[in-house]
């Protein structure tokens, strides 16, 4: 069981640019999420997902896309990138919504120049 | 909205000292409460949880009470470890999930 992996570890681009964050679980979890750590804060949720054909705006969607085809797989898509948009980045999933563990993966540090 | 508030690290420990990391929330209803750990390089990983008033979380000699009444969920360790060195979020699920700031541990040998 690899858990929920991400690629890539790390990203610099310049404004303007897009990208794909990839995330891949294998434990046939329902749930999925985005989320961006700031430095000095909590994880602000982005987009997610109760299954696959199915995804929802989180708390700070602006400038993001996701879509999930599948049940592995929830890419969050950057267009556009900013400065403001430079964080880490983490996908999780759980086996039904937050009141059950979430599983993390090992995060993206993407910076915007 | 809800919310989460932790004491502002870091937090530096000599090995054996009694650790308490203070969590309070406001949320209405009977949220969920967790601890989440996240060592360097890594993701979060599910510490404990409580989810009423009154439950205990345990785990790997952390502790944590669900107090509705002061709402707080502060985290304990009795003798703590270099291996405990990370960032401990304290999170609330009622009407939404929320992660508090994070409380940055270092502990020295």
């Amino acid at each position: 069981n690899a858990g929920v992996t991400q690629t890539p570890k790390f990203r610099i681009l310049k404004i303007g640019q897009s990208m794909t964050l990839q995330c891949t679980q294998d434990m046939n979890h329902n749930y999925m999420y985005w989320y961006r750590q700031d430095p000095g804060m909590g994880l602000k949720l982005i987009y997610y997902s109760v299954g696959a054909g199915i995804t929802d705006k989180g708390e700070v969607p602006n400038g993001y896309n996701v879509s999930r085809s599948t049940t592995e797989d929830f890419p969050l898509r950057l267009e556009l990138a900013a400065p403001s948009q430079t964080s880490v980045y983490f996908c999780a999933s759980s086996y039904t919504d937050r009141n059950n563990e979430q599983f993390f993966g090992p995060g993206t540090r993407l910076t915007v120049l | 909205g809800d919310s989460v508030t932790q004491m502002e690290g870091p937090v530096t420990l000599s090995e054996e000292a009694f650790l308490t990391i203070n969590c309070t929330y406001t949320a209405t209803g009977y949220p969920s409460l967790f601890w989440y750990v996240q060592y360097p390089g890594e993701g979060l990983q599910l510490l404990l949880k409580a989810t009423k008033a009154d439950d205990k979380g345990s785990n790997k000699g952390f502790e944590a009470t669900y107090r509705k009444e002061t709402t707080s969920f502060h985290l304990e360790k009795g003798s703590v470890q270099v291996s405990d060195s990370a960032v401990y979020f304290c999170a609330c699920y009622g009407q939404n999930f929320v992660f508090g700031p994070g409380t940055r541990l270092s502990v020295l040998p």
